[in-house]
């Protein structure tokens, strides 16, 4: 399996909800990522996992809330968020951090209404 | 922190023209520089990567070039197809192992 895949696609929620998106992969790989990208603006990182643990946190709003539960899974837990929060959510994953080939996963949709 | 500079935003080439991206950075110590695609609704794909120890590096039409010294590297699509047109990322990576991208170019390959 070769592939990160995201869920959901797409996601509608209120400023007073809490969900949470999710992503995977099974490549081995022992760094993971989230970013952020607005339309017609680049990916924006976010957080950042080694072997399991936080190693960088680009002063992201405690709204979101990321784990790492094992190896290959990572969420990004969501609540009382903002309509500017909108965008799509792409999760990365690759060998190790530093200097490797990133794989983005599809993305999330998020909806902040 | 890292600093990414790309240009144009947009381009427009005749099929089976060359394309030719720029990019600039500001942090002396990255050493590796990935270019991504994407297309409309899709996730970023890498294309090409290379890192601080080459000058250049080619794969079949896509070549990228690198100068240390001056901070900017480049990306070379020759014999554009149809199929080429995307928004395409340049970015870079140093110590901190955080990837900066730049802020993408339009490439339009019209018939």
């Amino acid at each position: 399996d070769t592939e990160v895949t995201q869920t959901p696609k797409h996601l509608v929620m209120g400023m007073t909800n809490k969900k949470s998106l999710k992503c995977e992969q099974h490549m081995g790989h022992r760094a993971m990522y989230w970013y952020k990208q607005k339309a017609k603006k680049p990916p924006e990182l976010m957080f950042v996992y080694s072997y399991e643990k936080l190693s960088i946190n680009e002063s992201v709003p405690s709204r979101f809330s990321p784990e790492c539960p094992n190896s290959s899974l990572l969420n990004l837990h969501l609540h009382a968020l903002q309509p500017e929060d909108s965008a799509l959510y792409l999760c990365a994953s690759s060998v190790e951090s530093g200097n490797y080939e990133q794989y983005f996963g599809p993305g999330t949709r998020l909806t902040v209404t | 922190g890292e600093n990414v500079e790309q240009h144009p935003s947009t381009l427009s080439v005749q099929e089976g023209d060359s394309a030719v991206i720029k990019c600039t950075y500001s942090d002396s110590a990255s050493n590796y520089f990935p270019w991504y695609k994407q297309e409309l609704g899709k996730r970023p794909q890498l294309i090409i990567d290379i890192r601080s120890n080459v000058g250049e590096k080619k794969d079949q039409r896509i070549a990228v070039t690198l100068n240390k010294t001056a901070k900017h590297f480049s990306l070379h699509i020759t014999e554009t197809q149809p199929e080429d047109s995307a928004v395409y990322f340049c970015a870079a990576e140093g110590t901190a192992s955080k990837l900066t991208f730049g802020t993408g170019t339009r490439l339009q390959v019209t018939l």
